[in-house]
């Protein structure tokens, strides 16, 4: 079973970049890996996936290394709102037709004025 | 209105009870998945459905059933709750899509006590 292991927290300063590293060292080849964002008493909400290399959105980016066992989420310039928790969440392919999804337990950001 | 819905939103009961979580959806996804959260746990995948006539048990199925009634509604079930069964729940959908890991898009919780 695919094991994923993220920073439990992080505190950053508004304005700086922060970098988020999970770790899934038993990813599947045909596999994404994905982050989503979680405010208090909501539901996850998807930021971005990537595949391999680099990927950018208009919110963030991510890096994935050659041997994708690890994913960097980059947020650039942080703001108060980005206060939140982290997930990264990979699916792993655990029989014919079947698989499992496993996230991360979550780095929770908190953003300092 | 919210594309994904989850009925009830809070839920206090006792152990032994049965207990039924509904989860509705307007965005045509044939994908739906059940979380279960704890402090500390982040999420674990309970059961999913990739369509009305399949269902695969999750990394935590056991003391939970689900039930595919339509391609919009997926329900989840405790047989006999017990208090180890407290928690918050996410109903989740994706499309149909090559990856597993498509995006997921989750309704916003039902949280459970059981006493």
């Amino acid at each position: 079973l695919a094991k994923t292991t993220q920073p439990i927290s992080m505190d950053s300063y508004e304005g700086q970049e922060v970098n988020i590293t999970c770790s899934h060292n038993n990813i599947a080849t045909n596999d994404y890996i994905t982050w989503y964002q979680q405010f208090p008493s909501q539901g996850p909400r998807f930021i971005i996936q990537g595949y391999k290399t680099k990927v950018t959105n208009e919110v963030a980016s991510l890096f994935i290394p050659a041997d994708r066992k690890s994913s960097t989420l980059s947020l650039p310039r942080v703001s108060l709102s980005d206060t939140a928790v982290y997930y990264c969440l990979v699916g792993v392919r655990s029989g014919a037709g079947s698989y499992q999804l496993t996230f991360g337990k979550g780095t929770k950001l908190s953003v300092i004025p | 209105d919210a594309d994904v819905t989850q009925t009830p939103r809070n839920r206090i009961t006792k152990t032994g009870k049965r207990i039924m979580l509904e989860c509705s959806q307007t965005k045509g996804h044939d994908r739906m998945y059940w979380y279960r959260q704890d402090p500390g746990l982040g999420l674990r995948l309970i059961y999913y459905s990739f369509d009305v006539k399949d269902i695969n048990k999750g990394e935590i199925s056991d003391g939970y059933s689900v039930s595919r009634q339509a391609q919009a509604k997926f329900s989840l079930s405790l047989e006999s709750a017990i208090p180890n069964q407290t928690a918050l729940y996410f109903c989740a959908t994706s499309e149909s899509l090559a990856a597993p890991s498509n995006e997921q898009f989750f309704g916003p919780g039902t949280r459970l006590t059981v006493l």
